[in-house]
């Protein structure tokens, strides 16, 4: 099974940079999805990280440590529409691909 | 730019009711998802289907729950007799490839089981 964890809540200020961290333990793992989710609204695709290291793009950027289950999602020059929840979500390695989602992570940027 | 389309966009039914939720997928992708978010918690995975059939299903997928995908464009979520705690989100979901690709998602179906 997957076991994904987030924090639950994070609070940063405008134009500042923010870190949402996700941990996860699984069965099977062939890479992990980052989705930005705002009130009422369906997932939106940010990010996909298979192999270790930073993915940059644009003012978002996200790291992989495979061996230890771990990833972060970077937001620089936060914007008030950052305001979100952000998905942590593990891609299953099984014939099937099942996308599992972590608890989510709500931004609130403030002014 | 291609998209998962999803009606209605709302619906409300009275619990015992069946439903159907719709999905028109992205037309070249081979993975198709159905999740379910409760108001304020996580995304949560209820059926994933590929090659026509059932691919893996969660315990909230119970005898309640069928997908069909009649006619090779629609992908179908049919809720037998709806509960009270069936009122959610619904997202339809699909997928292009085996690889890392992301899944795509509809806007969802917001159920109200009254």
């Amino acid at each position: 099974g997957q076991n994904i964890d987030q924090p639950t809540e994070m609070t940063a200020t405008e134009g500042a940079i923010v870190q949402i961290n996700c941990t996860y333990q699984t069965s099977g793992f062939n890479g992990l999805f980052w989705y930005q989710q705002h009130a009422g609204e369906a997932p939106t695709f940010l990010s996909y990280n298979v192999l270790d290291g930073l993915e940059e793009k644009g003012r978002f950027s996200s790291f992989l440590s495979r061996s230890k289950g771990y990833s972060y999602l970077l937001l620089k020059e936060l914007q008030m529409k950052d305001s979100a929840s952000y998905l942590c979500a593990v891609l299953d390695s099984g014939g099937y691909q099942k996308v599992t989602f972590g608890t989510g992570t709500k931004l609130q940027v403030i002014p | 730019e291609p998209e998962v389309t999803q009606t209605p966009s709302h619906q409300v039914t009275q619990m015992g009711q069946e439903v159907i939720l719709r999905c028109v997928p992205i037309s070249n992708h081979l993975y198709f998802y159905w999740y379910r978010q409760i108001l304020g918690q996580k995304v949560e995975f209820l059926v994933s289907f590929y090659n026509n059939e059932i691919s893996e299903k969660s315990e909230i997928f119970d005898d309640q729950f069928s997908v069909e995908r009649p006619d090779g464009s629609n992908f179908t979520l049919k809720i037998r007799s709806t509960k009270l705690e069936d009122s959610a989100m619904y997202f339809c979901a699909s997928r292009a490839t085996r690889g890392g690709t992301e899944a795509f998602f509809g806007q969802g179906t917001r159920l109200t089981v009254v």
